[in-house]
């Protein structure tokens, strides 16, 4: 049984295009998660959801737009794509918000904008 | 603000021997969490290992521990008799209450048969 998933695993696009990722939890966590992971490697937290609510937003460009239909689904819906969007984009929840709180990631979508 | 410093962007290991990497952070916060997760070529990552801050014993998980140094804000990763699948990128995080994790550069680790 898959924990975390995310669709696509892969998403080839053209600049200036608008897409979705979209992210399912089946661990009846409250708080959800996106990270980016750019060419480096380097993971970096997007957003944060607790309970379909906002909690953090760390400076992304407002071209991207979280979604939280219920507190098991976390979209992603990126506009008018750049090629500095070119990474892997990980989906993450965990019980709570807490620090002692583990996330758990889904196994990533990479992006790649050409 | 934290910050998370892995000094390490690659390291190699024989088959069957023990590797360390190491991990410092920097935090005002006292009560904390600190995690070593891999990432292997399929991209998933994959906790390893996790230690509060306020324990002083360090965590243990099979072949995988920690050596967690408080006051140097030190946190290696200790991987005895080394296997080839555990060849992978390994990222140190640490993340306190009403945060969200902060990961280091990662450390790619080889393992050679």
């Amino acid at each position: 049984d898959t924990a975390v998933s995310q669709t696509p695993k892969y998403l080839v696009t053209q600049m200036g295009n608008d897409k979705s990722i979209k992210c399912e939890q089946n661990l009846g966590h409250d708080t959800m998660y996106w990270y980016k992971q750019d060419s480096k490697k380097f993971l970096k937290i997007m957003f944060s959801y607790n309970n379909k609510e906002l909690i953090i937003n760390e400076t992304v460009p407002n071209r991207f737009s979280p979604k939280s239909p219920d507190k098991a689904h976390l979209n992603l819906h990126i506009n008018s794509l750049e090629l500095g969007d070119s990474a892997v984009y990980f989906c993450a929840s965990s019980r709570g918000g807490m620090g002692s709180d583990t996330q758990y990631f889904g196994p990533g979508t990479r992006l790649t904008v050409l | 603000a934290q910050t998370v410093t892995q000094s390490q962007p690659e390291m190699s290991v024989q088959e069957a021997e023990t590797v360390t990497l190491s991990c410092t952070y920097d935090t005002s916060e006292s009560d904390y969490y600190l995690f070593w997760y891999k990432q292997p070529p399929s991209r998933q990552m994959i906790l390893v290992i996790r230690q509060e801050a306020y324990k002083q014993q360090n965590a243990t998980e099979n072949r995988f521990s920690v050596n967690f140094q408080k006051a140097a804000k030190s946190f290696s990763l200790k991987i005895s008799d080394s296997q080839l699948g555990d060849a992978a990128m390994y990222f140190c995080a640490s993340r306190y209450a009403g945060n969200m994790l902060t990961f280091g550069g990662g450390t790619r680790l080889m393992v050679k048969p």
